[in-house]
């Protein structure tokens, strides 16, 4: 079955190192997306993707970077710059077309402490 | 800017008692609106896609429809396992950004 795989499913990490999420799809999907979910709040955009070695900032992207090597796989570091890391993490893929859905990984929660 | 309210915050529903929640987005230019249910853990689950004022999208119990400025996802007689939290999400302009709503968290006993 096609879909989008995030590990690892919790992370946790002392305050001043970075740490690797990972994202893979196998959906085939140009577009690639990395969202952050906090209680109450809509999600967020971080970072997105609509073609390899290229990625376009979004909302909250302080802290944070990514790398597109590959179609198929979408990191993200969360660098001990970004202030508050501590949150739930979703990795999305889409067609690059107006008015098609985005499809979610089942998420990774870091927690720094 | 580009906005979606989501409302109630949370419902409780008995079993078989049918409800409606409530997205109300401000947006220029709709590209599509999105429902999605997430389970507690998981990731969204993609749901319905929703274009232009007057559609109408059925799955099993879940019933979502739009108008200019709203949509409404209707549960008709739910089920236990209908309770999670659904998002409303919109896509406008003509970049590749989804703009969220905070959720209705859905509960539903038995």
């Amino acid at each position: 079955d096609g879909g989008i795989t995030q590990s690892p499913k919790y992370l946790f990490r002392k305050e001043g190192q970075n740490v690797t999420l990972s994202c893979e799809q196998n959906l085939n999907h140009d577009a690639m997306y990395w969202y952050r979910q906090d209680p109450g709040q809509g999600l967020r955009l971080i970072y997105y993707s609509q073609i390899v070695n290229d990625f376009q900032k979004g909302d909250i992207a302080e802290g944070y970077s990514v790398s597109r090597e590959k179609k198929e796989s979408f990191p993200l570091t969360v660098t001990s710059a970004q202030k508050n890391p501590t949150a739930f993490y979703l990795c999305a893929s889409s067609i690059p077309t107006g008015g098609t859905p985005l499809h979610f990984g089942n998420g990774t929660r870091l927690t720094v402490t | 800017e580009d906005q979606v309210t989501q409302s109630p915050e949370a419902l409780r529903l008995q079993e078989g008692e049918s409800s409606s929640l409530n997205c109300s987005y401000t947006v220029s230019g709709l590209r599509g609106l999105f429902w999605y249910r997430q389970d507690p853990g998981k990731g969204p689950e993609f749901l319905f896609t929703l274009y232009s004022a007057g559609e109408e999208k059925e799955k099993e119990r879940l019933k979502a429809t739009l108008t200019k400025k709203e949509s409404f996802l209707h549960i008709t007689a739910p089920k236990p396992e209908d309770s999670a939290t659904y998002l409303c999400a919109v896509q406008a302009g003509y970049g590749q950004n989804f703009v969220f709503g905070p959720g209705t968290r859905l509960s539903v006993l038995p």
